[in-house]
C-alpha cells in the first residue's frame, strides 16, 4: 500500500460523457501527479501540482482538466470522452518535486 | 515519439534463469528510474541512477547507467516468480524534475516456476 488513494477503481461510461477521477495523497505530501497508462502510448505524464498550485504539464488534452484543493486532494476531470480514452489513470505523490514519487493503484476507465 | 525504448517487450523463462532488460534512448537523462509494476497496482520504485557508468544492486537485481547517461540495463540473476511483472524504465530530463519522469515502453516478465 503506497498510501495514495484513488477513487473509483473502475469506471464505465459512454461516449460524450464527462467524468471525475479523485486522489488523496499520502500524507505529508505536497505534490500530485496524474499519469494515463495505455497500451500503446505507455505511461504519459499528465499534469502535476504543488501545494495546489498547477507546476508542470505533459501530454494533457484540452479536454482534461485537474485541480489540487487546499486538503491536497487533487481531482482530474475528463470530458466529452472519446473511446481512447478508454486507459488506467494513475495519480502519484511526494513530499516536493525531486523527491520520491509514490503511485497509486490507478483508476480504471473504459468509455464504451 | 517514444523516447525511451526498452526491450525485450516481453520475456517468459524458468525460475532460475538469468535476464537483461535494456532501456535506450538518443537522449541524455540526469538520471534514470526502474519501476516495477504488478498487476492491479501502480508502478513501485526499485532504483535511482544518477551517474554515467553507476551501477547499483538490489539482491538479485542488478542496475547500470549506461556511460553517457541515454541507456541503461537491468539484469536479474536466478529469477523467481515474485520477480513477475511489468518493468518500467523512466528518465528524468535535465532541468525539469521528477514531474516530467519519461517512461519506457516497458517489458512484461513471466518467470514460471
Amino acid at each position: 500500500d503506497s498510501g495514495v488513494t484513488q477513487t473509483p477503481k473502475h469506471l464505465i461510461t459512454a461516449t460524450g460523457q464527462r467524468v471525475t477521477l479523485r486522489c488523496s495523497p499520502r500524507s505529508g505530501d505536497l505534490s500530485v501527479y496524474w499519469y494515463q497508462q495505455s497500451l500503446d502510448q505507455g505511461l504519459q505524464f499528465l499534469i502535476q501540482y504543488y501545494n495546489g498550485e498547477e507546476r508542470a504539464k505533459g501530454n494533457i488534452l484540452e479536454r482534461f482538466s485537474a485541480q489540487q484543493f487546499p486538503d491536497l486532494h487533487s481531482e482530474l476531470n475528463l470530458s466529452s470522452l472519446e473511446l481512447g480514452d478508454s486507459a488506467l489513470y494513475f495519480c502519484a505523490s511526494s513530499v516536493s518535486a525531486g523527491n520520491t514519487i509514490y503511485f497509486g493503484e490507478g483508476s480504471w476507465l473504459t468509455v464504451v | 515519439t517514444q523516447l525511451l525504448e526498452q526491450s525485450p517487450q516481453f520475456l517468459s523463462i524458468q525460475e532460475g534463469e538469468n535476464l537483461t532488460v535494456y532501456c535506450n534512448s538518443s537522449s541524455v537523462f540526469s538520471s534514470l528510474q526502474w519501476y516495477r509494476q504488478e498487476p492491479g497496482e501502480g508502478p513501485v520504485l526499485l532504483v535511482t541512477v544518477v551517474t554515467g557508468g553507476e551501477v547499483k544492486k538490489l539482491k538479485r537485481l542488478t542496475f547500470q547507467f549506461g556511460d553517457a547517461r541515454k541507456d541503461s540495463s537491468l539484469h536479474i540473476t536466478a529469477a523467481q516468480p515474485g520477480d513477475t511483472g511489468l518493468y518500467l524504465c523512466a528518465g528524468e530530463r535535465a532541468n525539469t524534475g521528477f514531474q516530467k519522469l519519461v517512461f519506457g515502453t516497458g517489458t512484461r516478465l513471466l518467470v514460471s516456476p
